[in-house]
């Protein structure tokens, strides 16, 4: 099986920081890897796939990098809205998720 | 806009079932793989099982294979998940969700539904 570990597992940032997060996956899986943004109570909200696409209707602050095994997400010029918890998700193999970076403001 | 609605969730006993459902509308459902992914009180997310487009293919975690079955009703733009044999670690949110991509299977997930409580405890 194929485990994603992110990290840092809690970020402190203020509003106007750019931040990133990483995810490890433990065997290559190409650009097969997802992030996505979770706030309380709510469902997930895709950001990027395939490791560096920005989804539709997603604000261009947000962008990932990585190929193989280490990826990226990188917040710019953080916004009140972007504080939420974020997971990788791979898919080269089914869909394991990574076990979540919880952002906060500082 | 693509819309998503679980149902289905409940308390249930150790050992017992549940069905849920997950109503599609908005979009041509009949074209695109769907996956259930659930979340513990608390816990990060865990993707459950995927069923293709036309319901030809199935793939489930490891946690709940031979316990869990996926399935689809086209004619009806519904998509299942049958939970047997049902344990306290399977208390979760479960989300339906859409694949990416219609006529594949990317695995990863555009529209979700709100999610539906399923607690099984005696």
């Amino acid at each position: 099986d194929i485990q994603m570990t992110q990290s840092p597992s809690t970020l402190s940032a203020s509003v106007g920081d750019r931040v990133t997060i990483t995810c490890r996956a433990s065997q290559s899986i190409s650009s097969c890897l997802a992030w996505y943004q979770q706030k309380p109570g709510k469902a997930p909200k895709l950001l990027i796939y395939k490791a560096s696409s920005l989804e539709s209707g997603v604000p261009s602050r947000f962008s990932g990098s990585g190929s193989g095994t280490e990826f990226t997400l990188t917040i710019s010029n953080l916004q009140p809205d972007d504080f939420a918890t974020y997971y990788c998700q791979q898919c080269n193999t089914l869909g394991t998720f990574g076990q979540g970076t919880k952002l906060e403001i500082k | 806009q693509v819309q998503l609605v679980e149902s289905g969730g409940g308390v249930v006993q150790p050992g017992r079932s549940l069905r849920l459902s997950c109503a599609a509308s908005r979009f041509t459902f009949s074209t695109y793989a769907m996956h259930w992914v659930r979340q513990a009180p608390g816990k990060g997310l865990e993707w459950v099982a995927v069923i293709s487009y036309d319901g030809s293919t199935k793939y489930y975690a490891d946690s709940v294979k031979g316990r869990f079955t996926i399935s689809r009703d086209n004619s009806k733009n519904t998509l299942y998940l049958q939970l047997n044999t049902l344990r306290a670690e399977d208390t979760a949110v479960y989300y339906c969700a859409r694949d990416h991509q219609e006529y594949s299977r990317t695995y990863f997930f555009d529209y979700w539904g709100q999610g539906t409580l399923v607690t099984v405890s005696s």
